[in-house]
């Protein structure tokens, strides 16, 4: 049973656009939700993690926007670079627990 | 810091034949986790250490797998004996024990391919 459920599964955007990856949980005892980058090669990085007292985390181009009556966050990479051609993984967990759920990737291609 | 530190970084086996993965931990962390990532499965908690205890190993697949951590700075991951579908990369990460600080710090992974 997968816990956290992430969208697309692949994304293809054209430089300057805006990449939109979107994942739903069903825990409601979650109260950390990261986002990990990962490049080819290379192990996953956290790129930007939010929890539920907030609506929204903006760090430079990258936000996470929390919604949790719909049990919903996503992350928007905003003027989207080909550097940011990598594998996003969204992922949750509860109280002191580190031990994060993960979402299954979403592969993000940035045209130039 | 060097960060985390994995060895080695490609292997290539025979099935049957035993594979033993290592990893050097961030310097000071409190945690140490096993993941296994396919294509299929995504990224996939193996096992999970504290203070060099297995806490949670829920995730390892058979018995033809076991990790084990005799002191801060070094873990192993062991399948024996491999099989084809063991094939993965294979990621170690480690991070602080402060609840406020749930970063997980990953190694660069090794490639395990079981012909």
């Amino acid at each position: 049973q997968q816990q956290v459920k992430q969208s697309p599964q692949s994304l293809i955007v054209q430089k300057g656009g805006i990449s939109i990856i979107n994942c739903a949980y069903e825990n409601t005892a979650f109260d950390y939700f990261p986002w990990y980058q990962q490049f080819p090669g290379k192990g996953p990085a956290l790129l930007i993690a939010i929890r539920p007292d907030v609506s929204e985390k903006k760090e430079g181009r990258f936000t996470i926007s929390f919604n949790k009556s719909a049990k919903q966050f996503s992350l928007h990479i905003m003027d989207s670079q080909p550097g940011d051609s990598a594998t996003y993984f969204c992922a949750a967990s509860t109280g002191g627990n580190r031990k994060l759920i993960w979402g299954l990737g979403t592969s993000l291609a940035v045209n130039p | 810091d060097a960060g985390v530190i994995q060895s080695p970084r490609h292997e290539v086996t025979e099935m049957g034949q035993e594979v033993t993965l290592r990893c050097k931990p961030i310097s000071g962390h409190d945690y140490l986790f096993w993941y296994r990532q396919t294509m299929m499965r995504g990224l996939e908690l193996l096992i999970y250490f504290n203070n060099n205890v297995p806490i949670d190993d829920s995730g390892m697949p058979e018995d033809r797998f076991s990790a084990k951590m005799p002191n801060a700075s070094f873990s192993t991951l062991k399948i024996q004996p491999s099989e084809p579908r063991d094939s993965a990369v294979y990621f170690c990460a480690s991070s602080l024990g402060a609840p406020a600080k749930n970063i997980q710090y990953f190694g660069a992974g090794t490639r395990l391919s079981v012909l």
